[in-house]
């Protein structure tokens, strides 16, 4: 598969803990970026981490990527009710000019 | 500023009936996308503009599925005698593409439903 796969597939936590979203993948790429969807709206871009970085902060969110491994993981802290949504990782691998692979996608639920 | 919109945000078509499908882009966006988001699943990627022309359709599932951009702004996607199967949202991207900028901007989509 071309695309990246997040695990877990659901995960749901209490307001104030951490959520770590997995993402994996098996073909070169030129960068990978986190997107986050709420119901019924758009994809909202979070943060991209190129093929030669290994770490990325951006406020409560931190991305690491290993391409030994061909992964990655996000990781967003304290997090509130408002984080409820899916969050989508998306592999740019440099060929189509910007073409995007999604995963299926993690369903974050963040209860008060 | 304005952000991507798509119209209309909902459509419910009769299997066999044509739709069209408008994204307005953030003015001055070179790169233009169009994926289609089955329930459930990740964005799927149809086509690709780069001002007024179309460098990439390989993800469009046949050929009932057009995409234009004819002025280079305005992108509309459309189905010809849709199907169940085409039930999907309709989602559209914008990049302004430099060098330095991959982020997509994304649209509300359309949630498309063939009855």
């Amino acid at each position: 598969s071309q695309q990246g796969e997040e695990d877990p597939q659901a995960l749901s936590i209490q307001e104030g803990e951490n959520a770590t979203m997995n993402c994996s993948y098996k073909t070169s790429i030129n960068n990978l970026q986190w997107y986050r969807q709420n119901s019924g709206r758009g994809l909202v871009h979070l943060i991209l981490i190129r093929s030669n970085e290994r770490e990325k902060h951006s406020g409560r969110l931190r991305v690491t990527l290993d391409t030994s491994k061909k992964s990655s993981s996000l990781l967003i802290t304290a997090s509130r009710a408002a984080d409820t949504a899916s969050y989508f990782c998306a592999i740019d691998r440099g060929s189509t000019l910007g073409r995007l692979y999604f995963g299926r996608g993690t369903q974050l639920t963040v209860w008060p | 500023g304005a952000g991507v919109s798509q119209s209309p945000r909902y459509k419910v078509a009769k299997r066999g009936q044509d739709v069209a499908l408008r994204c307005d882009p953030i003015s001055g966006h070179v790169s233009l996308f169009w994926y289609q988001q089955a329930l459930g699943q990740g964005p799927e990627f149809l086509t690709y503009f780069q001002n007024e022309a179309q460098l990439d359709k390989s993800g469009l599932p046949s050929d009932r599925f057009f995409a234009e951009r004819p002025e280079g702004s305005v992108s509309t996607l459309k189905i010809q005698r849709t199907q169940q199967e085409d039930s999907a949202v309709y989602l559209c991207a914008s990049s302004p593409w430099t060098s330095e900028t991959y982020e997509q901007y994304f649209g509300p989509g359309t949630r498309l439903t063939v009855t």
